[in-house]
């Protein structure tokens, strides 16, 4: 199985451009997660889907942050207009519903605002 | 609103220490407790999920033990060893079957040789 994966897995923009990044799930896996890990707050959660519905979206930050899930096997997280806060860790991962709830993260994608 | 809390936030220990940390979380919203080992630069990785009071579970020189009735975990390292060193985060997952897990904010293991 090759896992949960990201891309890209670093992405270095500048102010006021537009970020997409990318999520495959773990084949089955019938939940998907986005977080973001900043020093000042941890690892925190965007947003999740189930059955590639958006479940709560009530971590994303802002407007400017909007996720969709097409099909079960890939999600995006756009960032439109990006700012330097944005700079962090963003992970996904996977979980499936029927065998203990783990998440299973992807190596993560680095964004850099300047 | 569910809140999670490790403690310590850090640690530091010698080579061949045991050690310990905690995790609290509200007894009245429970349906399971995981650990996560993430060292840094790396991501996140599944240790332990625990769901019924008393469970006890064990990895290797890694273990834990649930107390559901009183809304905490412990996770034991016996013997730290310098590989050990990485954030260990848990996480509640409430009662309700949303599929959503509340992370705490980790304790910092540091193992010096």
């Amino acid at each position: 199985d090759a896992g949960v994966i990201q891309s890209p897995r670093h992405e270095v923009t500048e102010m006021g451009q537009e970020v997409t990044l990318r999520c495959k799930p773990i084949s089955g896996h019938d939940y998907l997660f986005w977080y973001r890990q900043t020093m000042m707050r941890g690892l925190e959660l965007l947003i999740y889907f189930n059955n590639n519905v958006p479940i709560d979206d009530s971590g994303m930050p802002e407007d400017r942050f909007s996720a969709k899930m097409p099909n079960a096997s890939f999600s995006t997280l756009k960032i439109q207009p990006s700012e330097p806060r944005d700079s962090a860790v963003y992970f996904c991962a996977s979980s499936f519903g029927d065998r203990g709830w783990t998440q299973y993260f992807g190596p993560g994608t680095r964004l850099t605002v300047l | 609103i569910l809140n999670v809390e490790q403690s310590p936030q850090s640690l530091h220990v010698q080579e061949g220490d045991s050690t310990n940390f905690t995790c609290s979380f509200p007894s009245s919203n429970f349906y399971a407790l995981h650990w996560y080992r993430w060292e840094t630069a790396k991501s996140p990785e599944a240790l332990f999920v625990m769901t019924l009071n008393g469970d006890e579970k064990k990895k290797g020189r890694i273990s834990a033990t649930l107390n559901t009735k009183e809304g905490y975990s412990y996770l034991y390292i016996k013997g730290s060893q310098p590989e050990d060193s990485a954030t260990y985060l848990c996480a509640l997952h409430g009662s309700g079957n949303t599929g959503k897990l509340i992370f705490g904010q980790g304790t910092t293991l540091q193992v010096k040789p």
